[in-house]
């Protein structure tokens, strides 16, 4: 199975505060995701990308940036953070008209 | 825009019966419908899929039925253990140009001994 890997694992920011969540996976996959996991909405998209130097706005974008500088490493930014963004947040990576394989997933609170 | 609605938010079954687990979609054109369990406090973990070029797929005790017309599809758990007790998610392919996947809000599942 794929390897995908996130740091850190829990995060504790302050509201106005930067925050970078890191996503590396190790079989040169050329999509990669970034995902949020709240109660009642199962995973929503935020970014995603198709390969190094892409990234595409998923289905909730706002307040989020990503960066992929290389087909191993997708980050997810957030330059602001509100406690709105307080979540768990999942990198998955796959290949076009395959599966995607998940992360362990990072919670982050925002206080 | 697109939806994966799951129909059940919760499920009990005893051991050793049968689960199934329904969801709805909306783009015709998806054409890939994976299925994820997440045990608690864990991430999601792929378990099963089907495409659109079949109704129906096996794998051990998980079978997955696809019926495009009603744009539905199910997963069904025979024989089912305490440790099959997890979220289960339902997710179907996104046909907006880019490979996306379109997730269900998940089904907590609970086998009871």
């Amino acid at each position: 199975e794929a390897a995908v890997t996130q740091s850190p694992r829990n995060k504790v920011a302050v509201t106005g505060g930067k925050v970078t969540l890191s996503c590396n996976q190790t079989n040169n996959h050329n999509n990669m995701y970034w995902y949020r996991q709240d109660t009642g909405h199962g995973l929503r998209l935020i970014h995603y990308s198709y390969g190094a130097g892409s990234t595409e706005k998923g289905d909730i974008p706002d307040g989020y940036k990503a960066s992929r500088p290389s087909q191993e490493n997708f980050s997810l930014i957030l330059e602001l953070a509100t406690p709105s963004q307080t979540s768990v947040y999942f990198c998955a990576s796959g290949d076009q008209g395959d599966t995607q394989y998940f992360g362990p997933g990072t919670r982050l609170l925002v206080l | 825009g697109e939806k994966v609605e799951q129909h059940e938010s919760t499920l009990s079954v005893r051991e050793g019966d049968s689960a199934v687990i329904n969801c709805t979609y909306t783009d015709t054109a998806s054409s890939y419908f994976p299925w994820y369990k997440q045990e608690a406090g864990k991430s999601l973990h792929f378990v099963i899929d089907i495409r659109s070029n079949v109704d129906r797929k096996q794998s051990q005790r998980l079978i997955v039925l696809l019926d495009k017309k009603a744009k539905r599809f199910s997963l069904h758990i025979t024989a089912t253990q305490p440790e099959d007790s997890a979220i289960y998610f339902c997710a179907a392919s996104r046909t907006s140009g880019s490979w996306q996947l379109i997730f269900g809000s998940g089904t907590q599942l609970t086998v009871m001994p």
